[in-house]
């Protein structure tokens, strides 16, 4: 079956440009986690949905948000971008069975912000 | 509050030779682990996993076993393969269903012919 797909693969944008990534989960999967991954930091969660609605948030600014569709696709945004946000984005996605969750991970959109 | 700690690296091996990758861990409640591996240019991919003390994850010749009394899941193979050369990342993951893994900061795996 499909795995998790992401879309842009690459981009690049300038700084307080907006920017839109699209993540399509495994079919039957109704969760969709997202995390950053840089050099510095390395992999940092960012938030999960679970059937539309969010249900953890890590630690970054409003600046970051995300939504998930009745199909269970999923979008994150993040505005204003700054120089730092230039990242590996990383979504997952998983049936959320309790105490055997197992993440599948898409190959990331990777983005540079100039 | 929850963290992961793993070796620095990177690590660079010969073939065939004994890897071990060390990971801790400080959790709160009852925590699942994971090892990841990330191919270059690749996602992350499950290596193995572990729900419960002393359970004993394995998978493609990698093990680790969730040691409570220590608070580690340390990664070790017997004989590693130039396949092997990747990232790995320790990760755990409280609440069981949840989708918010914390990852330790990555070794890189270099290993020569």
């Amino acid at each position: 079956k499909a795995g998790v797909t992401q879309t842009p693969r690459y981009l690049i944008k300038t700084r307080g440009q907006q920017v839109t990534l699209s993540c399509s989960p495994i079919s039957g999967h109704r969760s969709v986690s997202w995390y950053q991954q840089t050099p510095g930091q390395g992999l940092q969660f960012l938030f999960e949905y679970f059937s539309e609605t969010q249900r953890n948030k890590g630690n970054f600014p409003g600046r970051f948000s995300g939504r998930q569709f009745s199909n269970s696709r999923s979008e994150m945004n993040v505005s204003t971008l700054e120089l730092g946000d230039s990242a590996l984005y990383l979504c997952a996605s998983s049936l959320a069975e309790a105490y055997s969750n197992v993440l599948t991970f898409g190959a990331g959109s990777r983005l540079t912000v100039l | 509050g929850n963290s992961v700690t793993q070796m620095e690296g990177p690590v660079t091996l010969s073939e065939e030779a004994f890897l071990t990758i060390n990971c801790t861990y400080t959790a709160t409640g009852y925590p699942s682990l994971f090892w990841y591996v990330q191919y270059p240019g690749e996602g992350l991919q499950l290596l193995l996993k572990a729900t419960k003390a002393d359970d004993k994850g394995s998978n493609k010749g990698f093990e680790a076993t969730y040691r409570k009394e220590t608070t580690s899941f340390h990664l070790e193979k017997g004989s590693v393969q130039v396949s092997d050369s990747a990232v790995y990342f320790c990760a755990l993951t409280i609440g069981g269903s949840q989708g918010n893994l914390i990852f330790g900061k990555g070794t890189k795996l270099s290993v020569k012919p």
